[in-house]
């Protein structure tokens, strides 16, 4: 089946040290996978996606790379501000996009 | 451009009763997703509509909870009658395109049951 399972939270970090969130999935075939980000109040927003193996997705300062030798997709960023602070969902499509499964989400606190 | 709106933000009400979501996608989107986040897990796929017609519904609990896109619009996903375990948050995304074309989400109703 598919599965996504990410680290629990809630990550506390200070501001500017280096950021990496875990995440590695199940699935059937060859999904596509994916960063949300949920700021406090709003809806998820997509962060960054990868399509298929050793893809690096990008975008603000993370990074996440697809390995489909380890079946993660683990979530970088050098230097993080307090402006990232929210909570981070590991998904995979395993078609066309139409259908998401998520992890259970990793809540981000970055302390000033 | 509006984003998904999602009505209400919050909701509390009695095991037994009657509660009805409404998500308003990005106008012109065919696609509609229903989502589902409970006790802080994982976030869960309900069911899919492309227009009126729904697409996959594979993800939905059971009979107690009825979604509908009468004219392809806007949706709204009823539970009747609800239940303690249907506490969650309940997100709507919409997509314009099947394929790889990118779901934008709502900012959720979050349904408390007593």
């Amino acid at each position: 089946g598919n599965s996504v399972t990410q680290m629990e939270g809630p990550v506390t970090l200070s501001e500017e040290a280096f950021l990496t969130i875990n995440c590695t999935y199940t699935a059937t075939g060859y999904p596509s996978l994916f960063w949300y980000v949920q700021y406090p109040g709003e809806g998820l927003q997509l962060l960054l996606k990868a399509t298929k193996a050793d893809d690096k997705g990008s975008n603000k300062g993370f990074e996440a790379t697809y390995r489909k030798e380890t079946t993660s997709f683990h979530l970088e960023k050098g230097s993080v501000q307090v402006s990232d602070s929210a909570v981070y969902f590991c998904a995979l499509s395993p078609y066309n996009f139409n259908k998401f499964y998520f992890g259970s989400g990793t809540k981000l606190n970055v302390k000033p | 451009e509006a984003g998904v709106t999602q009505f209400p933000s919050h909701s509390v009400i009695e095991k037994g009763q009657t509660v009805t979501l409404r998500c308003d996608p990005i106008s012109g989107h065919d696609n509609l997703y229903w989502y589902r986040r409970v006790m802080g897990k994982e976030i869960k796929f309900l069911l899919h509509f492309v227009k009126e017609s729904k697409q996959d519904e594979s993800g939905m609990p059971n009979n107690r909870f009825l979604a509908e896109r009468t004219g392809g619009t806007y949706s709204t996903l009823k539970v009747q009658p609800a239940e303690l375990e249907d506490s969650g948050v309940y997100f709507c995304a919409s997509s314009q395109d099947q394929g790889e074309s990118e779901q934008f989400f709502g900012p959720g109703t979050r349904l408390t049951v007593l």
